[in-house]
Order: C-alpha cells, then sequence, then structure tokens
C-alpha cells in the first residue's frame, strides 16, 4: 500500500538557518503531496501542495518540487523564524476517486527555531 | 476558507462513560469525514472515513462498537467513544473534504481526550 517516510526529528535550527525535511513516499500511479503544519495543540494546516511530476508547492516561504524520478517531496525554507516551529507531515493522497480519498502521514518531524 | 469546527477542545472524563465529540464544517457541504487519533509524538492515525447518510467506514484494528461515528449531515459527523478507558486518552482530530474536490481537506482542531 502507500505510505511516506520522512525524517525523523526532532530538528533544531537558529533564526535564519535554512531548513530542509526530507519526504519520500511509495504509492501506485499518481499520488497527490502535500506538506501539513502542526501548531501545538492544534490540528493541521494545509502548508502547500503539488498534484503531479515536477509541480512545485509553495506558500509562506516553504517549498516542495514534486519528483517522480526519486519519489520525493522535500520541504526547503531558506530562513526559518521562532514562529515556523511546528511539526511537519508529509502526506500523500492516491489518484483521484482511489480509496475514498484517504490521506497517508509520514509519522511528523519537529522543528524548532531557536532565537 | 473552509473551516471544520471540533468540539469540546479538551475533555476529561471517568472510566467508563461515554464522550461525544462534534466535527462542523461550517461553510461548506462536507460528502466525507475522517477521523483520527494521534499519540503524543507520533503520526496521525487514520480511525474511520464517513459518508453522509451511511455507515462510517473503520480502518483495521479500529472497534467499531467502542468508537460510533455518525455522520448524519453534510455539515456534522460526531464522534462517540462509548465505556471510555484511560487506554482510549488521546488527541482526537476530524478532518472533512469538501463537495466537489479532490483535495480540500480541511482539518478540526482537534480534542484532547483525558479519560481517569
Amino acid at each position: 500500500g502507500d505510505s511516506v517516510t520522512q525524517m525523523e526529528g526532532p530538528v533544531t535550527l537558529s533564526e535564519e538557518a535554512f531548513l530542509t525535511i526530507n519526504c519520500t513516499y511509495t504509492a501506485t500511479g499518481y499520488p497527490s503531496l502535500f506538506w501539513y503544519v502542526q501548531y501545538p495543540g492544534e490540528g493541521l494546516q494545509l502548508l502547500l501542495k503539488a498534484t503531479k511530476a515536477d509541480d512545485k508547492g509553495s506558500n509562506k516561504g516553504f517549498e516542495a518540487t514534486y519528483r517522480k524520478e526519486t519519489t520525493s517531496f522535500h520541504l526547503e525554507k531558506g530562513s526559518v523564524q521562532v514562529s515556523d516551529s511546528a511539526v511537519y507531515f508529509c502526506a500523500l493522497h492516491g489518484p483521484r476517486g482511489g480509496s475514498n480519498y484517504k490521506l497517508t502521514f509520514g509519522k511528523g518531524t519537529l522543528l524548532t527555531v531557536n532565537p | 476558507g473552509a473551516v471544520v469546527s471540533q468540539h469540546p477542545s479538551w475533555v476529561i472524563c471517568k472510566s467508563g462513560t461515554s464522550v461525544k465529540i462534534e466535527c462542523r464544517s461550517l461553510d461548506f457541504q462536507a460528502t466525507t469525514m475522517f477521523w483520527y487519533r494521534q499519540f503524543p509524538k507520533q503520526s496521525l492515525m487514520l480511525m474511520a472515513t464517513s459518508n453522509e447518510g451511511s455507515k462510517a467506514t473503520y480502518e483495521q484494528g479500529v472497534e467499531k462498537d467502542k468508537f460510533l461515528i455518525n455522520h448524519a449531515s453534510l455539515t456534522l459527523s460526531t464522534l462517540t467513544v462509548t465505556s471510555a478507558h484511560p487506554e482510549d486518552s488521546s488527541f482526537y482530530i476530524c478532518s472533512a473534504r469538501q463537495s466537489g474536490t479532490a483535495y480540500g481537506y480541511t482539518f478540526g482542531s482537534g480534542t484532547r481526550l483525558t479519560v481517569v
């Protein structure tokens, strides 16, 4: 079945450092890929998404490119802020109509940014 | 934008009692709602998928009689934890998929359940 493997944390960075959180996936067909962010005590918020190969999702300075050849969707940000401290989840959704549109999540990566 | 309201945000109950968690889509119709359970420092575990007007589809290993899910309308789904025990303590999150979209998932803010 579908699966998502993402870099285990925790990741601790200083403000303005460069961030990379690796994510690779296994899926049949051509999935859509997502990054979600979860702030302490809250639900998940969609950060960005990409629906086909070579698409780049971007939002709030974060970027991720759908790489079909390496089955990857790594999250990057050039300069992190303290407010970026949260748990980041990589996720995929199978082909349209499959599996009742269920999302498959990675285990999450805790990011802490220090001032 | 799409908003999902989940209540309560936290609840403490005694062992043996039942707890109901509500998930409402405020400004859109949710064809499908998903219920997740999240253990500390772990990912989300999908418990069940519910479609309006039909029985929920439970994931393997999830007890149907313990976690009752009702999706009576296009804007409301409820999860009832029956005869709760301390091992049911967890963070429960709902998600709603907007009708007519394949990627329009909106998550609730979660419910912290503590069973004492």
